[in-house]
């Protein structure tokens, strides 16, 4: 069965670094997302991607974090100066076509803040 | 804006008996869609059932099941004959059907427990 890929699986960082995530979604897939999950709490959406720009993004998704899909196959999530708060794990997600409502998730990244 | 509210934060089963986790959800649109995700320990998200608004019959999955009550905006999920493996964290989410379409709220999510 297709799946969307996520890595790295766990990233440590510093505070004050840059992080990016990646993602490869399902490959006939044209809509993609990033979701996050602070530990213990609910799943929050962060932005959506479709046609090579953004479609929505939420508030939290502000102008510490940017994504790209540099070629026809990654899906990128980058975080440009991280902080304590941004711990969390961080789920790509995709979408096949407009009337499809079913995202298929991947395993999420981790990413620890010191 | 929507809201998912999971008024369960942890339920409890026995192994082989059936447990319903509830879900409400507010909205002013009348075209949308709802989901129950399973989180297991390794934190995947795994689709467990979904429900069109506009379908009036409730979604089965093999032992998973729904009750939709639209005009009371609940959206519950049973599960029978629980097993060992349907231990995991159970977020319910709803997804709108306009210009927001593929975005999806999350409830806080319920935790169970299975007992062997």
């Amino acid at each position: 069965e297709p799946e969307v890929t996520q890595t790295p699986s766990h990233q440590v960082t510093q505070m004050g670094q840059e992080v990016i995530l990646r993602c490869v979604p399902i490959s006939n897939h044209l809509y993609f997302y990033w979701y996050r999950q602070i530990l213990g709490q609910k799943v929050e959406f962060l932005v959506s991607f479709y046609n090579n720009e953004i479609s929505e993004k939420s508030e939290i998704f502000d102008d510490q974090f940017s994504v790209e899909r540099p070629d026809g196959s990654n899906f990128t999530l980058k975080i440009r100066s991280t902080k304590l708060e941004d711990s969390a794990m961080y789920f790509c997600a995709s979408r096949a076509f407009f009337g499809a409502n079913v995202l298929t998730f991947g395993a999420g990244s981790r990413l620890t803040v010191l | 804006a929507q809201t998912v509210t999971q008024s369960q934060p942890e339920m409890s089963v026995q192994e082989a008996e059936t447990v319903t986790l509830s879900c409400t959800y507010d909205t002013s649109e009348s075209d949308y869609y709802l989901f129950w995700y399973k989180q297991p320990p390794s934190r995947q998200m795994i689709l467990v059932i979904r429900q069109e608004a506009y379908k009036q019959q409730n979604a089965t999955e093999n032992r998973f099941s729904v009750n939709f009550q639209k005009a009371a905006k609940s959206f519950s999920l049973k599960i029978s004959d629980s097993q060992l493996g349907d231990a995991a964290m159970y977020f319910c989410a709803y997804m709108e059907g306009g210009t927001s379409y593929g975005k999806l709220t999350f409830g806080q999510g319920t935790i169970l427990t299975v007992h062997p």
